[in-house]
């Protein structure tokens, strides 16, 4: 099945910019998601389709996927932003379809 | 406003069956283009899709391969909800178990999702 990997952590001060990465066989054919989870609750939807943010997400949060390596940059970090971030993927045809990366502590110093 | 309450024990024993309901508040677990997935959520194991269930004039299911055969996702029309059953259950299934929305099955992304239950399996 298809594997996505992510760095475990992640640390950026205050104002500075996180970049998450999420690595996957020639994941730029792919359609790539990604979640923001706070603890003790469920993942949120903050970019989907590579590089679009639902209504209420900040423009801070963008997204980029080519070659084998999807990115999630979060501009100008908050205090707020810490949490752990998901990528996800659709592997048609496969027996787990529904397939997501072990995740990235992100910490703000 | 797409709402998803999820409701179920938290605790269930060895061989026996969990069962989790996921109430839809906002949208149809009927939809001609959404799909109804439960996911769940353990240290070992992190973020895992278990299966879908949705509607194109019939109902179609989906599960994944790892609980293929112990799974079942059932719509219920009547209380415009859905279900997840999960049998034979072994301590290796305690998990956060959540439900999920994708808004377009071409979509492949889960918009909403309920608040999560947590299942310990435990004598």
């Amino acid at each position: 099945s298809y594997v996505l990997t992510q760095p475990p952590s992640v640390s950026v001060a205050p104002g500075q910019t996180a970049r998450i990465t999420c690595g996957g066989n020639n994941i730029g054919s792919k359609s790539v998601h990604w979640y923001q989870q706070r603890p003790g609750q469920a993942p949120v939807l903050v970019v989907y389709d590579d590089t679009d943010r639902p209504s209420g997400i900040p423009e801070r949060f963008s997204g980029s996927n080519s070659g084998n390596t999807a990115t999630l940059t979060i501009s100008r970090v908050e205090a707020g932003d810490e949490a752990d971030y998901y990528c996800q993927v659709w592997d048609s045809g496969s027996d787990h379809p529904g397939v997501f990366g072990g995740g990235t502590k992100l910490t703000v110093l | 406003q797409v709402q998803l309450q999820q409701s179920g024990p938290g605790l269930v024993k060895p061989s026996q069956t969990l069962s989790l309901t996921c109430a839809i508040s906002g949208d149809s677990v009927s939809s001609t283009s959404a799909a109804w997935n439960w996911i769940r959520q353990s240290p070992s194991r992190g973020l895992e899709w278990l299966g879908r269930t949705y509607y194109r004039s019939k109902w179609y299911n989906h599960y994944a391969v790892s609980v293929k055969g112990r799974i079942t996702i059932n719509p219920d029309t009547s209380k415009n909800q859905f279900s997840l059953q999960l049998d034979s259950v072994t301590p290796e299934d305690t998990a956060v178990y959540y439900c999920a929305r994708v808004k377009q099955l071409a979509e492949s992304y889960f918009d909403y999702w309920g608040q999560g239950t947590l299942v310990t399996v435990s004598s």
